[in-house]
């Protein structure tokens, strides 16, 4: 299979503090990117990073990619109660087929 | 721009039954792709449309189908309902379809129970 797989599978911080989850995937990619999920609705796209970049930065959010060891990390800063969701990260397989993640469930307490 | 929508939101079958979900992508996009979420599997790729043709297919057995219309519209249809097709099926649709460099836009989802 070529599903990434996300660590912590669940985290639990205070308010006002960093959160930091990782992902691992198996094969080469072109692409990496960034999805949170309230619970039970849609995901919705946070962040794009591509194979030969490193380090991508979207307000809160910092991306980093390391193709070597073929591991992302996500890291919110500054965490509100708001950011309580799961995060997936999904590699691009062929074309337009994506691997999703087992997800990290992130829970900010206020 | 309106987003993704899909419908119905909620449905309940009951096994053997067999179901269609439909999605409407964002305007202008042409490629739209379904997916299962379940608490045990995650989020299973099922196939991806564009222009009306399926371009990319994952491991599902053949009683799930799609298809997409000319206004980019899809369905997806399972047949002989199962108790494990119980799940959030999503689609996503996005602007262009190839080579991974594109962020895809999400709906709602459909929850199917299978009872």
């Amino acid at each position: 299979s070529q599903q990434g797989e996300e660590d912590p599978q669940a985290l639990s911080i205070q308010e006002g503090e960093n959160a930091t989850m990782n992902c691992s995937y198996k094969t080469s990619i072109n692409n990496l990117q960034w999805y949170r999920q309230n619970s039970g609705r849609g995901l919705v796209h946070l962040i794009l990073i591509r194979s030969n970049e490193r380090e991508k930065h979207s307000g809160r959010l910092r991306v980093t990619l390391d193709t070597s060891k073929k591991s992302s990390s996500l890291l919110i800063t500054a965490s509100r109660a708001a950011d309580t969701a799961s995060y997936f990260c999904a590699t691009d397989g062929n074309g337009n087929q994506f691997y999703f993640g087992t997800g990290t469930s992130l829970t900010v307490i206020p | 721009k309106a987003g993704v929508t899909q419908t119905p939101r909620y449905l309940i079958k009951t096994r053997g039954q067999q179901v269609t979900l439909s999605c409407s992508p964002i305007s202008g996009h042409r490629s739209v792709s379904w997916y299962q979420q379940t608490p045990g599997q995650g989020l299973q790729f099922l196939f991806e449309y564009f222009s009306e043709t399926q371009r990319n297919k994952g491991n599902f057995p053949g009683r799930f189908s799609g298809r997409q219309f000319s206004n980019s519209r899809s369905e997806m249809n399972v047949s002989t309902l199962e108790l494990g097709d119980s799940a959030l099926y999503l689609c996503a649709s996005s602007w262009t379809g190839t080579g991974g460099s594109y962020e895809q836009y999400f709906g709602p989802g459909t929850r199917l129970t299978v009872t």
